[in-house]
């Protein structure tokens, strides 16, 4: 079991451009997750999913959408990137509320 | 919206015991506590979870109050290695969601 991959580990994105932050899990887990770290700060959660359709907002969702067309897979999408994203983007998944949650190692973006 | 509230950071000598508290005092009676910790440049790893009664594992232990609104991780001898950030969250309040609060930066003096 790979776990929960997350590419790229790195990325810096210029002002007004697009890209995917991908997330996939081998572990046939229903419940998605995505969060961002901002620096010295807890996680914020952005979109969540509970299966292969179904996605939702979290605290944070503006400026970012998600898909979830697999079980496996949970894509972030950010739209026209704004340097209030400039932050640390972590995937995460579980089976069930009495399950842990399982943490990609996260990917690093700069908006400049 | 974190529902859980923490110190923002404590310290311990090595080889000591550490009791990191947690508050959450509008706990509904489906939420289970979850305990996470993350060590610098990485992503959180889960720690220890639990309902209602005291739970233990290879890691810690954790002692959740009668009344539900407060619980107590416990590191029964600390080492430089658990130095980390340790978040108390809730599970599943509503809409299958877990809130992340600032946690608990645990320091551990050789």
């Amino acid at each position: 079991n790979a776990g929960v991959t997350q590419t790229p580990k790195f990325r810096i994105l210029k002002i007004g451009q697009s890209m995917t932050l991908q997330c996939t899990q081998d572990m046939n887990h229903n419940y998605m997750y995505w969060y961002r770290q901002d620096p010295g700060m807890g996680l914020k959660l952005i979109y969540y999913s509970v299966g292969a359709g179904i996605t939702d907002k979290g605290e944070v969702p503006n400026g970012y959408n998600v898909s979830r067309s697999t079980t496996e897979d949970f894509p972030l999408r950010l739209e026209l990137a704004a340097p209030s994203q400039t932050s640390v983007y972590f995937c995460a998944s579980t089976l069930s509320e009495v399950s842990p949650l399982h943490f990609g190692n996260g990917t690093r973006l700069t908006v400049t | 919206d974190a529902k859980t509230t923490q110190p923002n950071s404590m310290e311990s000598n090595e080889e000591e015991p550490v009791h990191l508290p947690c508050n959450h005092s509008t706990i509904s009676g489906t939420d289970y506590i979850h305990w996470y910790r993350q060590l610098p440049s990485q992503g959180p790893e889960y720690v220890i979870h639990g309902l209602t009664s005291n739970v233990n594992n290879r890691m810690a232990s954790l002692a959740i109050a009668e009344d539900r609104k407060s619980s107590t991780l416990i590191l029964h001898r600390a080492t430089l290695r658990d130095a980390a950030v340790y978040y108390c969250i809730l599970g599943w309040t509503t809409g299958n969601q877990f809130y992340f609060g600032t946690g608990t930066s645990l320091t551990v003096i050789p």
